[in-house]
């Protein structure tokens, strides 16, 4: 079966700080990758995907960053993280159309 | 343009009661998939059930049931016999063609009461 990680699952960084949260999947072979950010109360903006190694999309521009350097592995980067970065981030993968399912997320409080 | 609209902000339910959550969506393709998600206070999005756009039938998984009625663009949720645990922030989604990217609703919460 499949599993998806993530880490940390809480992080609390200053402002101008970086940012590396890492996700990885299990049991499965080249998936889309997704990251999504919701904040509080809110519903989910789609960050970045990727359907394969190397490939980036992003859908809202921002300082934050994704890398794909292996095929079960998804990376949000950023240089100087913003006040306004704080949320809950989540991971998804999917392979087709019928499911995207979703690791535990990271909550990140900059501060 | 909102993609997806999700109404109700909260509901309150009876325990053991059936309870429906609205979702209204807005595209312009023919080939589309809706879901819904549940969240619970731990934060982990939970699938709960899938919804094709060419698909006849409504779906169900268990206490969860699709009313899907293409022609309005809506893709209520049913959840029956409401249990204590099934209160939770409920998200609907849509996908469209060609990748497979989610746009989401604001959600619901739901609260169960015994």
């Amino acid at each position: 079966s499949q599993t998806i990680h993530q880490w940390p699952a809480t992080l609390v960084q200053p402002v101008g700080s970086p940012l590396s949260l890492e996700c990885t999947v299990e049991g499965t072979s080249n998936p889309n990758l997704y990251w999504y950010r919701q904040a509080a109360g809110r519903g989910l903006q789609l960050l970045f995907y990727s359907v394969g190694i190397g490939q980036i999309s992003s859908e809202v521009p921002q300082n934050l960053s994704a890398s794909r350097p292996q095929d079960r592995q998804f990376i949000l980067s950023s240089k100087k993280l913003l006040l306004s970065d704080s949320g809950f981030y989540l991971c998804a993968w999917s392979a087709g159309g019928r499911g995207k399912f979703f690791g535990p997320g990271t909550r990140l409080t900059v501060l | 343009a909102q993609k997806i609209t999700q109404t109700q902000p909260g509901m309150f339910v009876q325990e053991k009661e059936a309870v429906t959550l609205d979702c209204t969506y807005d595209t312009s393709d023919q080939s589309y998939g809706l879901f819904w998600y549940k969240q619970p206070s731990s934060g982990e999005m939970i699938f709960l059930i899938y919804q094709g756009s060419y698909d006849e039938q409504n779906a169900t998984e268990g206490r969860y049931s699709l009313n899907f009625q293409k022609a309005r663009k809506s893709a209520n949720l049913v959840i029956s016999a409401s249990q204590l645990g099934d209160s939770a922030m409920y998200f609907c989604a849509m996908r469209e063609s060609p990748d497979y990217k989610l746009s989401f609703g604001a959600g619901t919460t739901v609260t169960v009461r015994a």
